[in-house]
């Protein structure tokens, strides 16, 4: 089955600085990348995602990159802000097979953003 | 306000209780989810239910009874539960299967 590999687990960076948070996974039928933010007290909120027909996308300061070849993909965070502060977590699915569409998720990145 | 609204978000029980967890989504969704969430654990996937059927059982502990009356309504009726029972329960919810999934804030859930 598939296996999501995220790193790192904590990231600390100073106000206006970028962050990268960085997975790879294992099975080469997944073609469905999201990215979740998950503040204190709150569920996961979706931010971003990437499917397979493209390599990058962004959304204002947040853009994620996707290397299919190499089976990783990237979010990356320019001029942080104190409220980019929460956990992140990436997750793939594949459309295909028994489990279809059910995310599989990497372990989180907790990212603070010190002002 | 994320259209999916978990009840109750704390719960303290015993280990001999019977309790229900309810979530309830506003978004026209044909899919709904249980998660549970523990520290320094990735996500784990529980039941996946497409429009009222459940499509996935992901060896779950009988102890765990989903329900899901309609599609827009999802239940988790906790029985006999253990200390490692207790974690953050998220449901989720997503148009179908191969669509994104949008989480409610969660069921905080102890286990005493």
């Amino acid at each position: 089955g598939e296996n999501v590999e995220q790193h790192p687990s904590t990231l600390s960076v100073q106000e206006g600085d970028s962050a990268v948070i960085k997975c790879t996974y294992s099975d080469s039928a997944s073609n469905y990348f999201p990215w979740y933010k998950q503040e204190l007290g709150k569920g996961p909120q979706l931010i971003i995602d990437i499917r397979s027909n493209v390599g990058e996308k962004k959304d204002q300061r947040i853009a994620v990159t996707l290397n299919k070849t190499a089976k990783h993909f990237s979010l990356h965070i320019t001029e942080t802000q104190p409220e980019d502060s929460a956990v992140y977590f990436c997750a793939a699915s594949s459309e295909y097979g028994g489990s279809q569409g059910n995310l599989i998720f990497g372990k989180g990145t907790k990212l603070s953003v010190k002002p | 306000e994320t259209g999916v609204t978990q009840t109750p978000r704390h719960l303290v029980m015993g280990m001999t209780n019977k309790k229900s967890l309810k979530c309830e989504q506003h978004l026209g969704h044909n899919a709904m989810y249980w998660y549970k969430q523990s520290a320094k654990k990735p996500l784990e996937l529980m039941f996946v239910y497409n429009f009222k059927e459940q499509t996935e059982n992901n060896s779950v502990p009988s102890r765990f009874s989903p329900e899901c009356p309609n599609s827009s309504h999802l239940f988790l009726h906790l029985h006999t539960l253990q200390p490692e029972d207790s974690a953050l329960y998220l449901c989720a919810s997503s148009q179908d299967q191969r669509q994104p999934q949008h989480f409610g804030d969660g069921t905080r859930l102890s286990i005493l």
